[in-house]
């Protein structure tokens, strides 16, 4: 079964850090780009960062750009976000999703974990 | 940069009715690379449709994506209760991957 499970999220001060993880189960995870997606409370989604496969190409939103930083371990199967600085508008569910492929079609975000609440209050 | 702009906000409707739920893109997407999500309260977005037309792997045939250029649709064909949720249009052929804000469903 296709999994990801995210971890790391809780409570930080304006300011403060905290590293996310996502772990992958169920698929090859070395060849499929990945991405972090958010949902501030009662808002809608908001595309945060992508990687692919390789660290080829690695994509911020211009609302994290410079404080927060995408990475994968493929050994380990798991995606990272590394949030910096941050900012009481950061408080969001934080999402790991999976750029789908098959048969060399890109197939949008399919595969979402449940995601992990970071809270950044003052 | 793509924005996307969906309407209507809010939908009502009834069961057994069709649902039509537009998303406007400017400039239009790479490729008609165009995604259509459903979110449930309390749970994970669920990919429905990608690349416009297509249907997402155990997604029901009510749910059907159209629409090229600037101008994509979602259909809901004889609505369920369970349709009811937030329904998220989103871009995926270049950076940045954004999301319209969201369509909600209501079943009477």
């Amino acid at each position: 079964e296709v999994n990801l499970v995210e971890s790391g999220g809780g409570l930080v001060k304006p300011g403060g850090s905290l590293r996310l993880s996502c772990a992958a189960s169920g698929f090859t995870f070395s060849s499929l780009s990945m991405n972090w997606v958010r949902q501030a409370p009662g808002k809608g989604l908001e595309w945060v960062s992508s990687i692919s496969r390789n660290n080829d190409y690695i994509y911020y939103a211009d609302s994290v750009k410079g404080r927060f930083t995408i990475s994968r371990d493929n050994a380990k199967n798991s995606l990272y976000l590394q949030m910096d600085s941050l900012r009481v508008e950061d408080t969001a569910v934080y999402y790991c999703t999976r750029f789908g492929m098959f048969g060399g079609v890109i197939r949008g975000f399919d595969v979402w974990g449940q995601g992990t609440m970071v809270t950044v209050f003052s | 940069e793509t924005v996307l702009t969906q309407s209507p906000g809010t939908l009502s409707l009834s069961p057994g009715d069709r649902a039509t739920l537009s998303c406007r893109a400017s400039p239009s997407p790479r490729s008609n690379y165009l995604a259509w999500y459903q979110q449930k309260p309390g749970q994970a977005p669920r990919l429905l449709i990608y690349g416009a037309s297509n249907s997402a792997t155990g997604i029901p045939d009510r749910f059907s994506g159209s629409g090229s250029g600037t101008e994509f649709t979602l259909t809901i064909s004889r609505l369920e209760p369970e349709d009811s949720a937030v329904y998220y249009c989103q871009h995926y052929g270049s950076s940045p991957f954004s999301f319209g804000q969201g369509t909600k469903l209501e079943i009477k």
